[in-house]
């Protein structure tokens, strides 16, 4: 059973648009939300994180949100740019040990 | 370098080869992990280093045998390998001991194929 979910396999967005990728949880001892951006052959690299005690965490374009009640995570991103074209990975961390989801592709079109 | 590295970023191998994956980090972190990522599936952790010491082993085949000679070094030799286990090889590290928030920074991979 998977603990940790993207259920958009892919999201297409014009650029300047706002993108936003959804992830879903069930373990709510999850203490810690990362995402993560990935290139094709090459590693994820880590984005932005939020804390189970906050709901909101901002960087630059990007905004995470975290709804404990509903067991959910988003990431917003505005404005879209096409360097933002990348599979996003959601993870979940409990003492450490992080769940992924399956990732969801973005693109971002000119 | 900086970061993480890993080493060969591609190899092809034989059912009946031995090799090794080289991993190595450049960010003083205490802990280091070896993930599986294949075609249309979320990363799945194989095994997990804290302070040298194996403190996971997400219940791997005994074809894959990590080590970890210090903190900075993880290896994953491979020996009689299936053509189900080509797939992308990740190394992260991580900065455990801080809390809660403790953040994991992936090499780039090497990406198996297994004939």
């Amino acid at each position: 059973d998977q603990q940790v979910k993207q259920n958009s396999p892919s999201l297409s967005v014009q650029e300047g648009r706002i993108s936003i990728l959804n992830c879903d949880y069930t373990n709510s001892m999850f203490d810690y939300f990362l995402w993560y951006k990935k290139y094709p052959a090459e590693g994820p690299t880590f984005l932005i994180s939020i804390s189970s005690i906050k709901d909101k965490n901002e960087d630059g374009r990007f905004t995470v949100f975290l709804n404990k009640s509903a067991k959910h995570l988003s990431l917003h991103i505005v404005p879209s740019q096409p360097g933002d074209s990348a599979v996003y990975f959601c993870a979940a961390s409990q003492g450490g040990k992080l769940i992924f989801g399956q990732g969801t592709e973005l693109s971002v079109k000119p | 370098e900086t970061g993480v590295t890993q080493t060969p970023r591609h190899l092809v191998m034989g059912m009946t080869n031995k090799k090794s994956l080289k991993c190595e980090q450049h960010l003083g972190h205490n802990a280091m992990y070896w993930y599986k990522q294949s075609a249309k599936k979320p990363l799945e952790l194989m095994f997990v280093y804290n302070f040298k010491e194996q403190t996971e082993n997400n219940s791997v085949p005994s074809r894959f045998s990590p080590e970890c000679p210090n903190s900075s070094h993880l290896f994953l030799h491979l020996h009689t390998l299936q053509p189900e286990d080509s797939a992308l090889y990740l190394c992260a590290s991580s900065q455990l001991g801080l809390g809660k928030e403790e953040t994991q920074y992936f090499g780039p991979g090497t990406r198996l194929l297994v004939l």
